[in-house]
């Protein structure tokens, strides 16, 4: 049984780029979170995602955005990238939108 | 508000003895709490949680943590560490809204075990 993937895993992109990145869902999971953690902080919830729609968001400017599939995959948007961007970019998944959300190893962001 | 704080960035302890990694909470209304580690370049990984019942909760790899209500916290213990347990530890509290569960993080507490 898979548990949430990321990838990609490490990326570099230059400060003004778009990037893209990608999550799958443990199996069975309905709901996407993704969270931005930044060198030496706690994550920080970014926004959620179910049955295709953004159901919450934190307190991050609309350069981010996000998407969910039918197949409860999901990818996370950051358009016009600063350098204050760069951070570990995790996704967690749980079931029904419950409590119980499982991580993925995350992917790295570097702009520079 | 929900909000969480890990007052020690970092704690030192050697190999066998007990660990106590410290957490306070502000919440409204019932406090879902969470303690999740990190290991270097890997995502986050659950250890325990409390959602009601009793106030000390067993989790993963031989952790307790102890809800303290009139306190507002939830500490995280190990009656012996191990050179194994050395990782970032995090203090969560629900949030969200309607049926929609989210996460406040603490500012992490990275721990290390001396052999």
């Amino acid at each position: 049984d898979a548990g949430v993937t990321q990838s990609p895993t490490h990326l570099i992109k230059t400060r003004g780029q778009q990037v893209t990145l990608r999550c799958s869902p443990k199996s069975g999971h309905d709901t996407v979170s993704w969270y931005q953690q930044a060198l030496g902080q706690g994550p920080q919830f970014i926004f959620q995602y179910y049955e295709e729609e953004e159901r919450q968001r934190g307190n991050f400017p609309d350069r981010f955005s996000g998407h969910q599939f039918p197949n409860y995959s999901s990818e996370l948007n950051v358009n016009a990238l600063l350098l204050g961007d760069s951070a570990l970019y995790l996704c967690a998944s749980s079931k029904d939108r419950g409590h119980e959300q499982y991580f993925g190893p995350g992917t790295r962001l570097t702009v520079t | 508000a929900q909000s969480v704080a890990q007052p020690e960035d970092q704690v030192n302890v050697a190999e066998g003895n007990p660990l106590t990694v410290k957490c306070t909470y502000s919440v409204s209304g019932n406090p879902y709490l969470f303690w999740y580690v990190q290991y270097p370049n890997r995502g986050l990984q659950f250890l325990l949680k409390y959602i009601t019942g009793d106030n000390l909760v067993k989790g993963s790899y031989g952790f307790e943590a102890e809800f303290n209500k009139s306190q507002t916290s939830f500490h995280l213990k190990k009656p012996s560490a191990l050179v194994s347990d050395s990782a970032l530890y995090f203090c969560a509290v629900r949030a969200g809204r309607d049926n929609f569960n989210t996460f406040y993080f603490g500012s992490g507490t990275k721990l290390n075990v001396k052999p």
